[in-house]
């Protein structure tokens, strides 16, 4: 079956743009998490949306949000971009199921921000 | 805060050798703790996940063992191969579903041929 699938792979933006991140989940699958990845910071928890409601949320600022659609394909969004922005996006879905220790992460591919 | 360690950040060694990854977790409090591996300009793949209640896991040539009380982990790879290399990293859940995920830093393994 289907991976999870990211778009767009690579992008470049400059200081003060937006930019939205697209991430298609396994099918049957309910919950997608984000994560940024840098050299400087490791791979960091964004948040994660399971049936259109955020249930999880990381530490970042009010810029990073996000959202979930019905199909399960969910949006991260970074408004008013800076610098240290530039990272790899990875999201990944998993089934969800509530505390259930057995939730195994597929991540896809990511999108690579690149901030000038 | 939970902060994950990965010690050493890089590794290499022969072909054909047996090698143990390290993570180290500062809170017992973790509910699960998760190996993968990242190939250059990749995302992550699952390796093993050792759920809450267990001790160890194993997957073909991959063993991985947790003990809560010291707050470490260990990756066991046995007669290792070329195609091992890449970058590996632990990482434990802050909530019993395992979307939350704290990352360690990683080893970056090279398995020299």
């Amino acid at each position: 079956k289907a991976g999870v699938t990211q778009t767009p792979r690579y992008l470049i933006k400059t200081r003060g743009q937006q930019v939205t991140l697209s991430c298609s989940p396994i099918s049957g699958h309910r919950s997608v998490s984000w994560y940024q990845q840098t050299p400087g910071q490791g791979l960091q928890f964004l948040f994660e949306y399971f049936s259109e409601t955020q249930r999880n949320k990381g530490n970042f600022p009010g810029r990073f949000s996000g959202r979930q659609f019905s199909n399960s394909r969910s949006e991260m969004n970074v408004s008013t971009l800076e610098l240290g922005d530039s990272a790899l996006y990875l999201c990944a879905s998993s089934l969800g199921l509530a505390n259930s220790g057995a939730n195994v992460l597929t991540f896809g591919a990511g999108s690579r921000l690149t901030v000038l | 805060k939970q902060e994950v360690t990965q010690i050493p950040a890089a590794l290499s060694v022969p072909e054909g050798e047996n090698l143990v990854l390290n993570c180290s977790f500062t809170d017992s409090a973790i509910y699960n703790l998760q190996w993968f591996r990242q190939d250059p300009g990749k995302g992550l793949t699952s390796l093993l996940l050792i759920q809450s209640s267990q001790r160890e896991q194993t997957s073909g040539r991959l063993n991985a063992s947790l003990d809560k009380s010291s707050g470490r982990s260990t990756l066991y790879i046995a007669a290792s191969q070329p195609g091992d290399s890449a970058t590996y990293l632990c990482a434990g859940s802050a909530n019993f579903g395992n979307e939350k995920l704290t990352f360690g830093t990683g080893t970056r393994l090279t398995i020299i041929p």
